[in-house]
């Protein structure tokens, strides 16, 4: 166990439509990073925050878009979904002692867009 | 074209062999991370690689970084049938303002007992 929770564990849901992921760091961590893991792409990262400010962008696409809430907890929000969309998205955190660099993963959401 | 090759794409070895993973980057590397997955799981963060010549062990798993080469290899000492998934490098490629991270497709790695 990671200490890294992630909610839901599987989402079904149509294109077009909005979800949300949530993504809760270890204990004292305050990095929270997203990626993003399909057969086709394979792992890519998203985005990256730092105690609520953004700090690293990758491959985010605009219709995405994530926040970092203030007692550390985040979430991704997907729009206008696409069947291209499903995979599997990991949060992922760091920045407690004493292996700050160490990114710790959460199980994953499996998103599959019908 | 993956800005991040890694070699080989699957290994199958006897328990206790030793083998090599390598992934070599077509940008300049300023950070390469290494992580293993379990099939249908979640990622494994391994080690972290900053500097040339940086060498760092995680149990039987040793990691170089050969900052000229762009390259880094990942070797398993007697391998284990625990030591089996998928192995992944990742890396940090600075582009204008904007720290970014690229993977590679990944190695699939059978330890047959």
């Amino acid at each position: 166990d990671s200490g890294v929770t992630q909610t839901p564990k599987h989402l079904i849901t149509a294109t077009g439509q909005r979800v949300t992921l949530r993504c809760s760091p270890r204990s004292g961590d305050l990095s929270v990073y997203w990626y993003q893991q399909s057969l086709d792409q394979g792992l890519q990262f998203l985005i990256q925050y730092y105690n609520g400010e953004e700090r690293a962008k990758g491959n985010i696409l605009e219709r995405f878009s994530a926040q970092q809430f203030p007692d550390l907890h985040s979430e991704l929000n997907l729009s206008s979904l696409e069947l291209g969309d499903s995979a599997l998205y990991f949060c992922a955190s760091s920045g407690s002692a004493p292996n700050t660099d160490t990114q710790y993963f959460g199980p994953g959401t499996r998103l599959t867009v019908l | 074209s993956q800005e991040l090759e890694q070699s080989p794409q699957s290994l199958i070895v006897q328990e206790g062999k030793n083998l090599t993973i390598n992934c070599t980057s077509s940008k300049t590397l300023y950070g390469l991370y290494w992580y293993k997955q379990k099939y249908g799981e979640g990622l494994i963060f391994l080690m972290m690689l900053q500097k040339g010549g940086e060498e760092k062990s995680h149990e039987k798993i040793t990691a170089k970084l050969d900052e000229k080469k762009q390259q880094s290899s990942l070797h398993i000492t007697a391998s284990q049938p625990s030591h089996a998934g998928i192995y992944l490098c990742g890396a940090d490629i600075l582009r204008y303002n904007n720290n970014d991270m690229r993977f590679g497709a990944g190695t699939r790695l059978t330890v047959k007992p």
